[in-house]
């Protein structure tokens, strides 16, 4: 089965400031997209960017950018400037070819923005 | 468009009761799946329903079910509640036609507790 690592449960981050929140992931499939979502508190989860693999290009969404390794199967989320309404959880997602609709989460990385 | 509506939002059982959630979709998504979210154990996988039919099923005993109805909109039901039960149930409206790029679009959940 497909596994989805974040291993940084906390991260803080000044206003302003850039933070990048980490994600790796297993898989022997060559068809998949990695996703990130945002669940601020007490609200629905919201996509933030997604990542397809055969694309070389790191997808990038206004201030959220992603550096996609493949080979090291490393997703890592860079936040640049950030704001107040960025603090939330992040999680990091993995959907592929093999495993139809299910994606696979990782455990999430609580984002605090200190003004 | 209305986004995923799930009901109740907050409930609390107590050990041995079940539990049945809803879950409307976003119109024109066929497919609704099941997560729950435990602190430190990030989302898990329990179903995915698409056109009245299961299509893929997570790692749950049989106490956890579901079903969708020709409106999409799913149920799901959790029977014999344990203490471990407790947790945010998520559930997500997809767009099949949209392939491995579609993303889940999230309701804001369904917290129960269980005493």
């Amino acid at each position: 089965a497909q596994t989805v690592t974040q291993s940084q449960p906390e991260m803080s981050v000044q206003e302003a400031e850039t933070v990048t929140l980490s994600c790796t992931y297993d898989t022997s499939e060559s068809d998949y997209y990695l996703f990130w979502y945002k669940q601020p508190p007490s609200r629905q989860m919201i996509l933030v960017i997604r990542q397809e693999a055969y694309k070389q290009q790191n997808a990038t969404e206004n201030r959220f950018s992603v550096n996609f390794q493949k080979a090291a199967k490393s997703f890592s989320l860079k936040i640049s400037d950030s704001q107040l309404g960025d603090a939330a959880m992040y999680f990091c997602a993995y959907r592929g070819s093999n495993t139809g609709n299910q994606f696979y989460f990782g455990t999430g990385t609580s984002l605090t923005v200190i003004p | 468009k209305a986004g995923v509506t799930q009901t109740p939002r907050y409930l609390i059982k107590t050990r041995g009761q079940q539990v049945t959630l809803s879950c409307s979709p976003i119109s024109g998504h066929r497919s609704v799946s099941w997560y729950q979210q435990t602190p430190g154990q990030g989302l898990q996988f329990l179903f995915e329903y698409f056109s009245e039919t299961q299509r893929n099923k997570g790692n749950f005993p049989g106490r956890f079910s579901g079903r969708q109805f020709s409106n999409s909109r799913s149920e799901m039901n959790v029977s014999t509640l344990e203490l471990g039960d407790s947790a945010l149930y998520l559930c997500a409206s997809s767009d099949r036609d949209r392939g491995l790029a579609g993303e889940l679009f999230f309701g804001e959940g369904s917290r129960l507790t269980v005493l």
